[in-house]
């Protein structure tokens, strides 16, 4: 079984103030990584599916990049919103299937108004 | 409204008792596929489908099944649930198109085992 690796566990941030944090995945077994935000009591909603060494993507305050090579992603979130307390998932899918999604265990995020 | 349901959303059982949670979406999505979710564990893959009649395991699927007779419906089936079956269940569905594979999920489903 791959392993993902996502840190920090969890993290409390001012509102008004950026933060990241970071997947790390198997390098050798890379074909996509994606990011899923978590509200509580919600189901996970996709935010970014990444498939090129390199690539950045944006959403509003919300940024991704990827670095194949290293194996590794890091997720930016600038000026932090209450609305943005969630669990941030990402998942590897793999040279092996595509479709097996391997997730790591998320970071939580808390911001404190 | 384009959207993954699951049913039902709560079930207490006891163990041995077969059970079924029910997978439907309206995307005509290809893909299907079912996690759990456990305290520090993250979302685990129990199985999925790439097609109608096509399924393969994921990482966790002793003492599940599943089946795909319509595109639509992926249920999963507990044929003797035990106690460590106990989780929070999510369904998922993506286009396989393009190869991204981008999840939607559904609301989840609680199971408790007694």
């Amino acid at each position: 079984i791959l392993n993902v690796e996502q840190s920090p566990q969890s993290l409390h941030v001012q509102e008004g103030d950026s933060t990241n944090f970071t997947c790390s995945f198997p390098s050798s077994n890379f074909y996509a990584l994606h990011w899923y935000r978590w509200e509580t009591a919600k189901s996970p909603e996709a935010l970014f599916v990444m498939t090129l060494n390199g690539d950045e993507k944006k959403k509003g305050r919300i940024s991704a990049t990827l670095n194949t090579k290293e194996g590794y992603s890091y997720l930016y979130i600038k000026g932090s919103q209450p609305e943005d307390s969630a669990t941030y998932l990402c998942a590897l899918g793999s040279i092996q299937g595509a479709q097996k999604l391997v997730f790591g265990q998320g970071t939580r995020l808390t911001i404190n108004p | 409204e384009a959207q993954v349901t699951q049913n039902p959303r709560y079930l207490i059982t006891v163990t041995g008792k077969k059970l079924t949670v029910t997978c439907s979406q309206n995307m005509n999505h290809e893909y299907m596929s079912w996690y759990r979710q456990d305290p520090g564990l993250g979302l685990r893959q129990i199985y999925y489908s790439m097609n109608v009649e096509v399924t393969d395991k994921g990482d966790v699927p002793e003492g599940y099944k599943v089946s795909r007779k319509e595109k639509r419906n992926f249920p999963l089936i507990l044929e003797s649930p035990s106690p460590n079956q106990t989780s929070l269940y999510f369904c998922a569905s993506s286009l396989s198109s393009g190869n991204s594979y981008e999840q939607y999920f559904g609301p989840g489903t609680r199971l408790t085992v007694t």
